[in-house]
């Protein structure tokens, strides 16, 4: 099993759409998840950071965490022809080999106008 | 402004000739890192480096070198490519590894390997 799944997608919504952006994991050592986004043509970039478990918000993103089932989630709310890009979840723990930050394959949202 | 920049953005080479692609970052930054990205395969981990002259391999190191000879630049290097080198290649730092460290990624270096 690898350590980090991430659904390959390619996701397609219309604008305004909810947008549910899963990944799961198997290392109970990671403490820190992050979403990275990566527009075309460009290199990711840090979208949300959530240490352990637990919600945060910032405007229309949406991390989860939920370290009992090894599962994070992003959501969108409104989601925007802007939004289209490939949304990356990353992962790591505190120490040695854990701290390595591994991320998930990445999964290209397209959202139609 | 912060970055970190690649070069060159865009290199098209043959078969077992000498490349170096070179990454720098202005932030002062212990932790750099080379990765490759592939379709169907994510980002993968080539080279990582903790601080000058302190250098480990990742997840897929082989037919690849770098060096840390001053703490802002990081380059690869591919001694003899092959085609299946042919990637989208990024260079990325954060102030230290992991543990909720932003990492902070270069623009990216399309290499086809003929």
């Amino acid at each position: 099993q690898k350590e980090v799944e991430q659904d390959p997608g390619p996701l397609s919504v219309p604008e305004g759409a909810i947008v549910s952006l899963n990944c799961t994991y198997s290392n109970s050592a990671f403490q820190y998840f992050m979403w990275y986004r990566q527009y075309s043509r460009k290199g990711p970039e840090l979208l949300m950071y959530t240490y352990s478990s637990g919600n945060k918000e910032d405007g229309r993103f949406t991390a989860q965490v939920d370290k009992s089932s090894k599962y994070i989630s992003l959501f969108i709310r409104d989601s925007q022809p802007s939004d289209s890009a490939t949304y990356l979840c990353a992962m790591s723990g505190n120490t040695g080999a854990n701290s390595k930050l591994t991320f998930g394959k990445g999964i290209t949202l397209s959202v139609r106008p | 402004e912060a970055q970190v920049t690649q070069n060159p953005r865009y290199l098209i080479t043959v078969t077992g000739k000498k490349l170096t692609v070179t990454c720098s970052q202005n932030m002062n930054h212990e932790y750099m890192s080379w990765y490759r990205q592939d379709p169907g395969l994510g980002l993968r981990q080539i080279y990582y480096s903790m601080n000058v002259e302190v250098t480990d391999k990742g997840d897929v190191p082989e037919g690849y070198k770098v060096s840390r000879k001053e703490k802002r630049n990081f380059p690869l290097i591919l001694e003899s490519p092959s085609p299946n080198q042919t990637s989208l290649y990024f260079c990325a730092s954060s102030l230290l590894p992991g543990q909720g460290n932003e990492q902070f990624f270069g623009p990216g270096t399309r290499l086809t390997v003929l």
